[in-house]
């Protein structure tokens, strides 16, 4: 099992440019997340999906777009980057939750943006 | 409301001694879990411990520990025999029953331990 994958790694944008992150599971797991780390901070949620086709907004879901087109691939998409949108973001997925919510989240590694 | 405070935005331990890294929590639902990770310099999110709202015994995983105080509503790290390799930024999260598909995290505590 490869658990979370993110492509790119990194990456350098400029103002106004367009990107997709792509983000793919092979746990079979119904939910994922996108966040974003900015320096010295904790996560927040910008998108999230319960199952394939579906999405929800998160916390900072401003200048994003998410698609689950298929189960194992979440894509978040900047339409117009602009330089608050430098960031770390992670993915992350979990099973079907039972009572309580025991799951964790898995995480992918981590995609470095940076828009200038 | 923040719902998860981490108040130590850094720390100091020395090597082979414990450290307690604060976590305290807000919510009105009787079901949550509350979770701990660890994030090195590398980046990567590393899941360390979990407890639940309705476990009577503090969560235990190796040299952590979890010391889940309900009615303060906190959720302390402790780990035991801190090692070079714990140095790291350690992050406190909940998922409540009401709003499973979501998780909150605090801020971040940056843990330092010294030779």
């Amino acid at each position: 099992n490869a658990g979370v994958t993110q492509t790119p790694k990194f990456r350098v944008l400029k103002t106004g440019q367009s990107m997709t992150l792509l983000c793919a599971q092979d746990m079979n797991h119904e939910y994922m997340y996108w966040y974003r780390q900015d320096p010295g901070m904790g996560l927040r949620l910008i998108h999230y999906s319960v199952g394939e086709g579906t999405t929800a907004k998160g916390e900072v879901p401003d200048g994003y777009n998410v698609s689950r087109l298929k189960k194992q691939n979440f894509l978040l998409g900047l339409e117009s980057a602009a330089p608050s949108q430098t960031s770390v973001y992670f993915c992350a997925s979990n099973p079907v939750l039972m009572t309580g919510g025991a799951y964790e989240q898995y995480f992918g590694p981590g995609t470095r943006l940076t828009v200038t | 409301a923040q719902k998860i405070t981490q108040t130590q935005p850094g720390m100091f331990v020395q090597e082979k001694e414990a450290v307690t890294l604060d976590c305290t929590y807000d919510t009105s639902d009787q079901s949550y879990g509350l979770f701990w990770y660890k994030q090195p310099s590398s980046g990567e999110m590393i899941f360390l411990i979990y407890q639940g709202s309705y476990d009577e015994q503090n969560a235990t995983e190796g040299r952590y520990s979890l010391n889940f105080q309900k009615a303060r509503k906190s959720a302390n790290l402790v780990i035991s025999a801190s090692q070079r390799g714990d140095s790291a930024m350690y992050f406190c999260a909940m998922r409540e029953r009401g709003n499973f598909n979501k998780f909150y995290f605090g801020s971040g505590t940056k843990l330092n331990v010294k030779p």
